[in-house]
């Protein structure tokens, strides 16, 4: 069975810093492209960034580059996402997700770890 | 950035009813096309892929069609465990996620 299970999340100041995890099991995870999708409370999904398999290629939304560092580690199937500078506006539940790019049976999420950026 | 739209952004519909949400991307994304479906508390989950393919295990009541920047998602017959709100997102480019449609029994 599939697993990602987020952990990291909390209450951060404006500022500060966290660092999300994501722990996978289930199925062959260095094979997989793996996403960072968010979604502010009674909110929409927002993607934030993507690594490749092998970490070649990474990839950021806008509103989070050169705050955000996006990492993956095959050895233990885990996927990080560090976050600096931190804004109010990064409140959100944070979800891993393979988010497939037109593949069958390969659309995986975790359950999402919370994070609050607040004073 | 592609930018996505989607319409209604919430509908109230009848059990058994057909149901049809449209998409438009801001630029011709081809067939790159997904459709998520996201009950409240939970996950989103995939039902369909390259704009009209059935995700596995996918009820055949979910459809998907369209190609370029309009699209189309219809549930053919509304059912209460449908409740929930529907996303598209295009990988044409960098993922963008439309804004939702909330669906709702009445």
């Amino acid at each position: 069975e599939v697993h990602l299970v987020e952990s990291g999340g909390g209450l951060v100041k404006p500022g500060g810093s966290l660092r999300l995890s994501c722990a996978a099991s289930g199925f062959t995870f260095s094979n997989l492209t793996m996403n960072w999708v968010r979604q502010p409370p009674a909110r929409g999904l927002e993607w934030v960034s993507s690594i490749s398999r092998d970490s070649s290629h990474i990839y950021y939304a806008d509103s989070v580059r050169g705050r955000f560092t996006i990492s993956r580690d095959n050895a233990n199937n885990s996927l990080s996402l560090q976050m600096n500078g931190l804004r109010a506006d990064d409140s959100a539940l944070y979800y891993c997700s393979t988010l497939p790019p037109g593949e069958r049976g390969i659309d995986f999420w975790g359950q999402g770890t919370l994070v609050t950026v607040s004073s | 950035d592609i930018q996505m739209t989607q319409s209604p952004s919430s509908l109230s519909a009848s059990v058994g009813d057909r149901i049809t949400i449209t998409c438009q991307a801001s630029r011709d994304i081809y067939k790159y096309l997904n459709w998520y479906q996201q009950k409240p508390g939970k996950a989103p989950e995939l039902l369909i892929y390259d704009a009209s393919n059935l995700e596995t295990g996918v009820p055949s009541r979910f459809r998907g069609s369209g190609s370029g920047t309009q699209f189309t998602f219809t549930i053919t017959s509304l059912q209460p465990e449908d409740v929930a709100t529907y996303y598209c997102q295009q990988y044409d480019d960098l993922p963008t996620f439309g804004p939702g449609t909330k669906v709702e029994i009445k």
